[in-house]
Parts: structure tokens; sequence; C-alpha cells
């Protein structure tokens, strides 16, 4: 099982729309858990952590399923710019030392 | 916003060359790492730093890699003899806290021939 795994994509939606993507880890000992952006051929910027309760920024909404080593991030109202691949990272140990990135979501929203 | 400032953009360099990546973290941050991108695959962790050490590092970076703060605002990571297999998308990142997550450099773009 990959450490941390996504469904490449890509996903085509029309403006407006909402859109999920999920992704699973396999290391149940993981501490800390992100979503980077990633635009093509650019450096991943960060876009949120993620925590048990649940938390929310603007149009994004992140969860945590510890128990089912599970992390979804919900976009909302959907603009075109968008438009980019959304990784899924874990920080296996906590405290930053390392994180493990899976292979992204390509999503494309198009008019 | 302050940035991670990584040079060169672009590096071409032939097989068994030596390279310096240079980085510039932000200027308040104890953490630092390197990652790298092979074109089409995913960001790998490299090796973190911090308080002039390696705190960890992975596979990939074995005795053919070595990272260096030779002062106080520079960090720079070495490959000795590079490999075709070394080209790749090179990410620079600095953390204050680790846990919060990272800043990246837009990167060094490596090509080996």
């Amino acid at each position: 099982r990959k450490e941390v795994e996504q469904d490449p994509g890509p996903f085509n939606v029309p403006e407006g729309a909402t859109v999920a993507f999920n992704c699973t880890y396999s290391n149940s000992a993981s501490q800390s858990f992100f979503w980077y952006r990633q635009d093509c051929r650019k450096e991943p910027k960060l876009l949120m952590s993620v925590y048990s309760s649940g938390n929310e920024d603007g149009r994004f909404t992140a969860q945590l399923n510890r128990a089912s080593q599970y992390i979804s991030l919900l976009i909302r109202d959907s603009k075109l710019s968008d438009s980019a691949t959304y990784l899924c990272v874990v920080d296996p140990a906590g405290g930053g030392n390392k994180l493990t990135f899976g292979t992204g979501t390509q999503l494309k929203v198009e008019l | 916003e302050p940035e991670v400032t990584q040079t060169p953009s672009h590096q071409v360099t032939q097989m068994g060359q030596e390279v310096i990546l240079r980085c510039v973290p932000i200027s308040n941050h104890l953490y630092f790492y390197w990652y790298r991108q092979i074109l089409g695959q995913k960001v790998e962790f490299l090796v973190s730093f911090y308080n002039n050490e390696i705190s960890e590092k992975s596979e990939i970076f074995d005795d053919q890699f070595s990272v260096e703060r030779p002062d106080g605002s520079n960090f720079t990571l070495k490959i000795r003899s590079t490999k075709l297999e070394d080209s790749a998308m090179y990410f620079c990142a600095s953390s204050d806290r680790g846990y919060y997550g990272y800043t990246f450099g837009s990167g060094t773009r490596l090509t080996v021939v």
C-alpha cells in the first residue's frame, strides 16, 4: 500500500461546481496532515492544515478520519483559478521533520 | 510576504560533475529542508536540517549528497557526482515550527546530460 494515495484525476468541472478529493494514508501513527496546491512546474503551496474536528477556510473544507486513515478536501463554488494539482501531505512522525506527499489530484475548472 | 529564494532557477550539468544548489530560507525560520520532484512524479523528501545538523534524511540522500549552512543566510545542497537520474526539480523549504507546514522556494530545475 502506498504511504499516501490519491486519485490522480483529472477532475474536469464547470465553474461554480463543488468538487471533493480524497486521500488515504498507510501509517496509522501519522501526526499531522495538510493539503498543498501545486500549479504546473511550480512549488507546492500550503493550502490548509487538516484537523480531526474538520476545518474550513472560505470555500475550502478539510476533514480527517483517523479511524479510516482518510483525508478529504471539499472545494465549493469552483473558480477557474482553482485549476491546479492538489497534494495530500502527511507528516508521519509529527514535528515537521519529514513530509510524505501523495502524487496529487489534478483539477481543471472550465467555463 | 516572506519567501524562500533559490538559485539558479535552471542548471544543466554533465554527468559526473558536481553541482551546488543554493537557497536562502526565510530569515527567522529555524528548520530547513530539501525535496525533489522528478518530472511527472510526486514530491520526495531528501533531508531536514536544524541547529546546524541533519535531523533526518531519506534513502535517496546517499553519500553523493550533502547539505551545508555556510553562513547565517544560505542553505546549500551539493551533489558530488551527478547521475542522469538526478535530473529533477529540487525544492528548498523552511519552517519556523516544523509542524505548521513549510514555505517552499520556487525550485531549481536540474538537468543532467
